[in-house]
């Protein structure tokens, strides 16, 4: 059966430092994988898109990894603020969906000061 | 830019009634909506895809029946949850689609369903 998971529920981290969370995939070829963050009471905003094709993509102090042959995807938070504590949510669209997006079950970010 | 919003944030209901939420893409055109719900501590799990005029188009398990989705326009579309119960209560999102197979996707704020 199809599965995304993160790697954990929550993941509580010193500010300042780095974060990195892990959305593994099984028994999906995905197009392109997706992370979102999510905070309480309220919709996910986008972050970042990574295609299949690509190995590494950053945005301001995020990074994202995609790995096809460990099917994995890394997320990473450099120099970590309390105001980066929310759900972060990764999904994915398999190859041939047509913008249909399968999202994982997230990871709780907590950055303490 | 890019911004969708739901109306209402938050409804109470008794059971038996019917609850309509609103989802409006606020200064863009919005080719496809999609709608998702949210347990606690869950992942959104996606229930139906709408395109503008046309009939939604149902994930498995979701009833078509018990959750209407109207798009009538290409800023606005409607999840109605007819004969709700308390297993209805959840978290509800929508989000809307600005191009023609285009990855992104702009959320709404969601609409708290409680069921009583």
């Amino acid at each position: 059966s199809q599965k995304i998971e993160q790697n954990s529920e929550a993941l509580n981290i010193q500010e300042g430092k780095t974060a990195t969370l892990t959305c593994n995939y099984t028994n999906y070829s995905p197009a392109y994988l997706q992370w979102y963050r999510q905070d309480p009471g309220r919709g996910p905003v986008f972050l970042l898109l990574i295609r299949e094709n690509e190995k590494e993509k950053r945005k301001e102090r995020l990074k994202v990894t995609f790995d096809t042959t460990l099917k994995q995807s890394l997320f990473h938070i450099t120099a970590s603020q309390p105001a980066d504590s929310a759900t972060y949510l990764c999904a994915l669209a398999n190859s041939g969906g047509y913008q249909k997006v399968t999202f994982g079950t997230g990871t709780k970010l907590q950055v303490i000061p | 830019g890019a911004v969708v919003s739901q109306h209402p944030s938050r409804v109470i209901c008794k059971s038996g009634t019917s609850v309509k939420i609103e989802c409006r893409s606020l200064d863009f055109q919005a080719t496809t909506m999609f709608w998702y719900r949210q347990f606690p501590k869950k992942s959104l799990m996606l229930m139906a895809t709408s395109n503008e005029g046309s009939k939604a188009t149902y994930e498995q398990g979701v009833e078509k029946d018990k959750f209407l989705i109207n798009h009538a326009s290409l800023t606005l579309s409607t999840l109605t949850v007819t004969s709700a119960h308390p297993e209805d209560s959840s978290f509800y999102i929508c989000s809307a689609s600005r191009v023609v197979g285009s990855n992104e996707q702009f959320f709404g704020p969601g609409t708290r369903l409680t069921v009583l």
